[in-house]
């Protein structure tokens, strides 16, 4: 069983270019939630997907960012006009059931971000 | 004031030592409290849950959770070189999990 992939593992933008980041959950997870980690500052939420739906974006910011989860396809994070305040890892974590009751996220090993 | 507050550490103990790990929180619609352990570029990985209130313990690992208080631990007894990373807590309540920084732990042989 392949667990969460991410990629690309490493991408480097120099700023206002896009970045596009790609997850492909658990085979037969259907939630995607998307966490940024900058260091000292642990695993901050952006946010929660289902196929073809958002859920929560409350921790997403307003401007630039956006998310998608396509019913064929992996979960794309897309950061447009990066500035180097972008730079970090982006994590990717899928469940087989939503957060409201216990269930596990499992992690994606993470897309380090650099903006040049 | 944050949701989750967790002391980032570092922590240094040598091997053998019993490691104790907190954070508070402030959301008392939290009911699922976890423990991620996270190696250097590597992503999280699930160490331990607990619902509500109480103790659990897994081989050298114990949580203990305290919704009065708003309080989580996770003991570590004879630690281990391998036990360093940086440990995560982590919570769920509806619909939403939310991490605390994370606290970055070694274990010096």
């Amino acid at each position: 069983n392949a667990g969460v992939m991410q990629n690309p593992r490493h991408l480097v933008r120099r700023r206002g270019q896009e970045a596009r980041l790609r997850c492909s959950p658990v085979k037969g997870h259907s939630h995607v939630y998307w966490y940024r980690q900058l260091p000292e500052e642990g695993l901050k939420f952006m946010v929660y997907l289902q196929k073809e739906n958002i859920i929560d974006e409350s921790g997403m910011p307003k401007e630039r960012f956006s998310a998608e989860f396509p019913k064929e396809g992996p979960s794309i994070l897309r950061i447009q006009q990066v500035v180097r305040g972008d730079s970090a890892a982006y994590f990717c974590a899928s469940s087989r059931r939503q957060a409201n009751s216990y269930n596990e996220q499992f992690f994606g090993p993470g897309t380090r971000l650099t903006v040049l | 004031q944050k949701e989750v507050e967790q002391d980032p550490g570092p922590l240094s103990v040598p091997e053998g030592a019993i490691v104790s790990l907190n954070c508070t929180y402030s959301n008392s619609a939290f009911q699922y409290f976890m423990w991620y352990r996270q190696y250097s570029r590597k992503g999280p990985e699930l160490l331990m849950y607990t619902y509500s209130s109480g103790n659990k313990e897994d081989g050298r690992f114990t949580a203990q959770v305290d919704k009065s208080s708003k309080y989580i631990s996770l003991f570590i007894r004879d630690s281990q070189p391998s036990d360093s990373a940086t440990y995560l807590c982590a919570m769920s309540g509806n619909n939403d999990m939310r991490f605390g920084a994370g606290t970055r732990l070694t274990v010096k042989p």
